[in-house]
């Protein structure tokens, strides 16, 4: 099956920084998602993108979707440690028969003190 | 708030054991989901189910069956478990196929 690439796989940076990671596909997607993962528990979705160039915010949190639809960003602003985590992105077709969810292969992000 | 709970967090087999693991979630939803998730592989889905009865493979079956016979209960069936099927298991749920799905904690499987 499809996998997306996801990067960096990891990230160490400092409380505070600002953090970006991104994700890409040889295909397309008409849905976007970001979902965060902490130690112990499963994804928990942080936010959902459906159009083309649509920017959306949750806090700190900024994600968009690439003009593409081939790819899409997600930047934390001020970490704090509890941003501490596994950050997936994940592509959704929508078409008939085809919502299954692709998955990339996760962002640990790791804050240091 | 939606709630999926898997039966065990942390569960260690022997090779060639049947291993079941359950997942039960409380909002009537529509979809189930098992995936797989492996350090620097992401989350890879095993199999799906929309409705009661029914299920659909999805990009890595082998090795795995499933079990949905009550809507808020989808099993996921290692029938001979094999060292290469360790790894965290997480069922997941969704009302439609093209919404939010929520995942549950995870069950770490060892197979020795």
């Amino acid at each position: 099956g499809q996998q997306l690439n996801q990067s960096p796989q990891s990230m160490f940076i400092q409380e505070g920084e600002d953090v970006s990671m991104n994700c890409t596909s040889s295909s397309i997607f008409n849905t976007w998602l970001w979902y965060k993962q902490e130690p112990g528990e499963g994804p928990v979705l942080l936010i959902a993108l459906y159009k083309a160039g649509e920017l959306t915010s949750n806090g700190r949190l900024t994600a968009q979707f690439g003009i593409t639809r081939k790819d899409s960003f997600l930047n934390i602003s001020a970490s704090i440690p509890s941003d501490v985590g596994i950050y997936f992105c994940a592509g959704q077709l929508t078409n008939f028969g085809n919502e299954k969810l692709t998955f990339g292969t996760g962002t640990r992000l790791t804050i240091i003190p | 708030d939606v709630k999926v709970t898997q039966s065990s967090r942390y569960l260690v087999k022997r090779t060639g054991e049947k291993v079941f693991l359950e997942c039960v979630q409380d909002m009537d939803h529509e979809n189930m989901f098992w995936y797989r998730q492996d350090p620097g592989l992401g989350l890879r889905l095993i199999y799906f189910s929309y409705d009661v009865k029914m299920k659909e493979k999805g990009d890595i079956p082998e090795g795995y069956s499933v079990s949905r016979e009550k809507k808020e209960r989808f099993s996921l069936i290692l029938e001979s478990a094999s060292t290469n099927q360790t790894s965290m298991y997480l069922c997941a749920s969704s009302f439609g196929l093209k919404e939010t799905q929520y995942f549950g904690p995870g069950t770490r499987l060892l197979v020795l």
